[in-house]
């Protein structure tokens, strides 16, 4: 079974830019969750689709947004980007129990 | 009082030793408990995940919980060097994956 894939690997922004992250979850699940994790911060939960629908959020601003297709796939997306904004985005897939992890989007704006 | 507390160590444990790695929540509606392991670089791993009280053994891992001290742990026997990363709690609430992470534990094997 593939894996959970995340595009694209790494990202370069200017500040007041806007960028959208694309997450395909492992084949079957229905849940995508987004995290942001920082040096300072760690991993912190983004939102949560679930069948198209936003099941869970988190306490970001609403710079930062997200949508569920009607495949699974997942996409977030972050507008008028702050240097505060840079960080590994974390894409994670879920089953019924377990959730697994994408290899990141590493965003660095600058 | 942070939701997710655990020891930042570093924890430093000689080859084939037990580590031990420790975990308290401060919600008592968490439902679901996990244990991942971050190399520098890369994305969290899945260890193993525990729902009810008690031990849940998978190969050199165990992970124990304790709902009415709010605790969970993991132990890991005969600690490789390959075992050398930091491990991150993470706990979340009925009704979905809106997963809360502890800070992680640095923890270092010695060959």
């Amino acid at each position: 079974k593939a894996g959970v894939t995340q595009t694209p690997r790494y990202l370069i922004k200017t500040r007041g830019q806007q960028v959208t992250l694309s997450c395909s979850p492992i084949s079957g699940h229905r849940s995508v969750s987004w995290y942001q994790q920082t040096p300072g911060q760690g991993l912190q939960f983004l939102f949560e689709y679930f069948s198209e629908t936003q099941r869970n959020k988190g306490n970001f601003p609403g710079r930062f947004s997200g949508r569920q297709f009607s495949n699974s796939r997942s996409e977030m997306n972050v507008s008028t980007l702050e240097l505060g904004d840079s960080a590994l985005y974390l894409c994670a897939s879920s089953g019924h129990d377990e959730q697994y992890f994408g290899p990141g989007t590493r965003l660095t704006v600058t | 009082q942070k939701e997710v507390e655990q020891n930042s160590g570093p924890l430093s444990v000689p080859e084939g030793a037990i580590a031990s790695l420790n975990c308290t929540y401060s919600d008592r509606g968490s439902q679901s408990f996990f244990w991942y392991r971050q190399y520098s670089g890369k994305s969290p791993e899945l260890i193993m995940f525990i729902y009810s009280n008690g031990d849940k053994e998978d190969g050199r891992f165990t992970a124990q919980l304790n709902k009415a001290s709010q605790y969970v742990s993991l132990l890991i026997r005969d600690s490789q060097p390959s075992d050398s990363a930091t491990y991150l709690c993470a706990v979340a609430l009925k009704g979905g994956f809106k997963t809360i992470f502890g800070a992680g534990t640095r923890l270092f094997v010695k060959a």
